[in-house]
């Protein structure tokens, strides 16, 4: 059981945006400000793609952009191209015993 | 660059232990983390734990709590994992990757190394 929770799927056609929620407790996402999102192509490592709720390293398009209310953080992908198809995982601190939670990954479909 | 090379598959059988290896260059090593995470076929990421290259201090993962141990040798820029008492679902791709100290995020990661574990 993955301690934060995202949608197995989401899809958009080329040029929409689409949404992906990740949703946890006061003790990870809503208690503090270091969620990050990760970008994952079939046989390929993860890529960081947004640290720290909403920065984007240098070298990420700024399509791509992050937010959080309360419990539940959110990566928005703006103008949808078919690169971006793959599975997306966020990432929470959790305090000093668990420093790093995963949601359980949501795949995105460009259609 | 930036890059972290790890070591290459291993085949397993349970009740062994593997030792994975990530060689790390183009940054100052003991200025990071490193965090270990695996992904079991067709699962999403499980993280380890993480080392400081700095001090060694180290934080494992629960469930592998006994089971697990990862360190640094700073004079060569490489970080090891070592899983014992390997079992069927260990079987996964274990990735290690630069963890920012105190921003908790991985910015840097390597290829992964497959590890199976099979009698």
């Amino acid at each position: 059981q993955s301690a934060l929770t995202q949608p197995p799927s989401a899809s958009g056609s080329p040029g929409q945006s689409v949404t992906i929620s990740c949703t946890g407790t006061s003790s990870d996402v809503g208690g503090y400000n270091y969620v990050s999102w990760y970008q994952q192509h079939p046989g390929k490592a993860p890529k960081l793609m947004i640290y720290e709720v909403s920065k984007r390293p240098s070298g990420v398009p700024d399509r791509f952009s992050g937010s959080k209310s309360g419990n539940t953080a959110s990566l928005t992908v703006s103008g949808l191209q078919a690169e971006d198809e793959a599975d997306y995982y966020c990432c929470s601190y959790a305090g000093s015993n668990i420093p790093v939670v995963f949601g359980g990954g949501t795949k995105l479909t460009v259609l | 660059q930036v890059q972290l090379v790890q070591s290459g598959a291993e085949v397993k059988k349970p009740g062994a232990s593997v030792k994975v290896s990530c060689k790390a260059s183009g940054y100052t090593f003991t200025s990071y983390g490193i965090s270990w995470v695996r992904q079991a076929p067709g699962q999403g990421l499980e993280w380890m734990g993480w080392i400081s290259a700095y001090n060694g201090n180290t934080n494992y993962a629960q469930k592998l709590q006994g089971r697990v141990t990862m360190t640094t040798d700073t004079s060569t820029s490489t970080a090891y994992m070592e899983l014992r008492s390997l079992r069927s679902d260990d079987t996964a791709v274990y990735y290690c990757a630069r963890y920012r100290l105190l921003a908790y995020y991985m910015d840097v990661w390597g290829k992964g190394t497959t590890v199976t574990v099979s009698s």
